[in-house]
């Protein structure tokens, strides 16, 4: 199984400032069809994850521009540009490259 | 919009067997592959399942496998979750997602499983 790694677990952030919020993978997570199937949720208290991003860098439907993804193979980043009050909740990066599907641990957010 | 109902989830004994529902609106739900997520209480997202569109494939966690039964009715734009010999571990939100981009667009709000005596 690919296994997921997030770094900080926790991560303390004064609003209106940057957060960035890192994801290994044990091994790569390019496809045979040529795609990263990497993607960043979120989770806010008491609610269904959301998604953020999709294959390494592709914002969902509706989600600001100040949320964005990078990086490649087995190391990838999420990053607010600005952290706002609503951002709260804890962020999880997922693989769907390969079955079984894995998740990170979980990296929880918070305002200092 | 896209919605996602999940029901059938309760209190249920050690060994005993419940069937999770989700119903789907909003979308085509025959043209697309769906996931189940579980969440323990205060832990984080484990992916239990998921069946392509017209059933041809199944996948399991290995957690689960034998023991649980992904299965979807296109007719009825509803995915199910068979699950038995529940132990005490199964505990969690069960939560449907559309699958999409190798992850999930659209979640439910979840249903919560408890195997407790």
């Amino acid at each position: 199984d690919i296994v997921m790694t997030q770094t900080p677990l926790s991560s303390p952030v004064t609003l209106g400032q940057p957060a960035s919020i890192s994801c290994r993978s044990s091994q790569s997570l390019v496809h045979s069809d040529g795609n990263t199937y990497l993607s960043w949720l979120q989770q806010r208290p008491g609610q269904p994850p959301r998604l953020l991003i999709y294959k390494i860098s592709n914002r969902f439907s509706g989600v600001p521009d100040r949320f964005s993804g990078s990086g490649a193979g087995t190391d990838f980043t999420l990053k607010i540009s600005r952290v706002e009050a609503e951002d709260v909740g804890v962020y999880y990066c997922m693989q769907g490259t390969q079955f079984p599907y894995t998740f990170g641990q979980g990296t929880k957010l918070e305002i200092k | 919009e896209v919605q996602l109902v999940e029901s059938g989830g309760g209190l249920v004994k050690p060994g005993g067997s419940l069937r999770l529902s989700c119903a789907a609106s909003g979308f085509t739900f025959s043209s697309y592959s769906m996931n189940w997520v579980r969440q323990a209480p205060g832990k984080g997202l484990e992916w239990v399942s998921s069946i392509t569109s017209s059933s041809s494939y199944r996948y399991y966690a290995d957690s689960v496998k034998g023991r649980f039964t992904i299965s979807r009715d296109n007719a009825k734009n509803s995915l199910y979750l068979q699950m038995t010999s529940l132990r005490a571990e199964d505990t969690a939100v069960y939560f449907c997602g559309r699958a999409m981009y190798g992850s999930g667009d659209y979640w439910g709000q979840g249903t919560l499983v408890t195997v407790s005596s």
